[in-house]
C-alpha cells in the first residue's frame, strides 16, 4: 500500500540554524501539505501546496517557513533560523486531488527538537 | 476552532465493539465528517469518512445521524492496537485544512 514518507524521523538542531524536513508523497498525489504537533497539543496546519504553489497557509507559517518541491517526487519544509518554540513533530500529508473531498494521508512525521 | 465535541476519553473491552460519539451540530450541508486516530505520536491515520449516508469499511463503520448533527464510529472488535486518540473533523468544502481538536482518548483493555 502506498504511503507517505519523510526523513529524517528525528532532528536535532541549535538554535538559529536552518533545517529542512523532507517528505515523498504518495506517487500521483497532487496536494501537499505540512501540519505540526507540538508535544501534548493538538495537530495543527501549517500550509497547502498545489501546482508548485502555496495554496493556503496558516498564521503559524510566517516568513521563516518555506515549502518546496524541488523535483517530481520530493516536498520539503525549511524552517530558516529555528526558535526553542519550533521542536515538534512535523508531518506531512498528501491528497490525490479531483474534489475538495478526497482524503489527506500522513507520514509518520519528523520529530524536531530545537536546542 | 474544532466544529467538533468529543469525549475527552473511553475505555473499551478487547473484542468488544467501540463505539466513539462525536457532536457537529454547526455542520453544513456540503461538509464531510472524518475521522482519524493517532497511535502515540505517530502520524494521523485516515480511518473513515462520510456526508450523510452511512459508511463501511474494514476499519470501521461511520453512523451519521438524519440530522447530521452527531455521529458514531464503530470499532466493532476492539483489540489494544487500537488504543489510539480518535479525531472527529468537520472539514469545511471551501478549506483544504483539517482542522484537529482534542479527540477522544480510547484505551481497549485486555
Amino acid at each position: 500500500e502506498p504511503e507517505v514518507t519523510q526523513t529524517p524521523s528525528h532532528q536535532v538542531t541549535q538554535m538559529g540554524q536552518e533545517v529542512i524536513l523532507r517528505c515523498v508523497p504518495i506517487s500521483n498525489h497532487l496536494y501537499f501539505y505540512w501540519y505540526r504537533q507540538i508535544l501534548g497539543q493538538k495537530v495543527e496546519f501549517l500550509v497547502s501546496f498545489y501546482n508548485n504553489e502555496i495554496s493556503e497557509k496558516s498564521e503559524i507559517f510566517d516568513d521563516q517557513f518555506s515549502v518546496e518541491r524541488p523535483d517530481g517526487s520530493n516536498f520539503t519544509l525549511k524552517i530558516r533560523s529555528t526558535k526553542l518554540e519550533d521542536s515538534a513533530m512535523y508531518f506531512c500529508a498528501s491528497r490525490a486531488g479531483a474534489g475538495g473531498q478526497e482524503t489527506q494521508y500522513f507520514g509518520p512525521g519528523t520529530r524536531l527538537l530545537v536546542l | 476552532d474544532a466544529k467538533t465535541t468529543q469525549p475527552p476519553s473511553m475505555d473499551c473491552a478487547e473484542g468488544r465493539a467501540a463505539n466513539l460519539p462525536c457532536n457537529h451540530s454547526t455542520i453544513s450541508g456540503n461538509e464531510y465528517v472524518y475521522w482519524y486516530r493517532q497511535i502515540h505520536s505517530q502520524g494521523p491515520q485516515y480511518i473513515i469518512h462520510g456526508l450523510k449516508n452511512n459508511e463501511t469499511n474494514e476499519m470501521a463503520s461511520l453512523i451519521i445521524t438524519e440530522d447530521r448533527k452527531s455521529s458514531t464510529l464503530i470499532l466493532p472488535h476492539a483489540t489494544l492496537r487500537d488504543t489510539a486518540v480518535y479525531y472527529c473533523i468537520v472539514k469545511p468544502y471551501n478549506t483544504d485544512k483539517l482542522i484537529f481538536g482534542t479527540g477522544t482518548r480510547l484505551q481497549v483493555f485486555p
